[in-house]
């Protein structure tokens, strides 16, 4: 079993839509968690961080379940811009990221 | 301020032979992070380096990998004796110390090899 898990997608949503993607880890020691994104055959940037209280920056919210091991990430009003893939990231320890294999999101005029 | 380069951004090589790949981080940041992608795929951990040392070594995926970084700035990976299954995009990343989740990565090097 992944470290960290997604489901790969693609989603394909209209422009408008709101759009859910969830995330699973395995270590119920991690600490700390993390969203980023990574458009086609360009580098990973980060997103946002993930709090237990949640977060949200604009049209993007983040949650996280610490009992169920699980993240989720929100986008309302779905841009053409916001298509690219996301990666759930989990910190265990140290400087050690452990990246998910990413969802792949496609918004559609 | 400039961000992460490397070098090649491309390298096409055949099977055997040795190949050298270079990351520049971001000036004033002491962590150093490679990976690698391939296709389809997430990213998988190499190496990561605090400094010029090296605590964490666990995903080199074989003896043929390495990576040493000197002056606390530039870092080379080599890999000996490629193999058509290390062909994937090989990425490097920076990061503050203690901002270890904000890593800066650089357009990676995209290695094929024949």
């Amino acid at each position: 079993r992944k470290e960290v898990e997604q489901d790969p997608g693609p989603f394909n949503v209209p422009e408008g839509a709101t759009v859910a993607f969830n995330c699973t880890y395995s270590n119920s020691a991690s600490q700390s968690f993390f969203w980023y994104r990574q458009d086609c055959r360009k580098e990973p940037k980060l997103l946002m961080s993930v709090y237990s209280s949640g977060n949200e920056d604009g049209r993007f919210t983040a949650q996280l379940n610490r009992a169920s091991q699980y993240i989720s990430l929100l986008i309302r009003d779905s841009k053409l811009s916001d298509s690219a893939t996301y990666l759930c990231v989990v910190n265990n320890a140290g400087n050690m990221l452990t990246f998910g294999g990413g969802t792949r999101l496609m918004v559609k005029p | 301020g400039a961000g992460v380069s490397q070098s090649p951004s491309n390298k096409v090589t055949e099977k055997g032979k040795d190949v050298e790949l270079r990351c520049d981080p971001i000036s004033g940041h002491t962590a150093l992070y490679w990976y690698r992608q391939s296709l389809g795929q997430g990213l998988e951990f190499l190496i990561y380096f605090q400094g010029n040392s090296a605590p964490d070594k666990s995903g080199l995926p074989s003896d043929r990998f390495s990576a040493e970084r000197t002056g606390g700035s530039v870092s080379t990976l080599t890999i000996q004796r490629t193999q058509q299954e290390d062909s994937a995009v090989y990425l490097c990343a920076s990061s503050l110390s203690h901002r270890a989740y904000e890593q800066y990565f650089g357009p990676g090097t995209r290695l094929t090899v024949t």
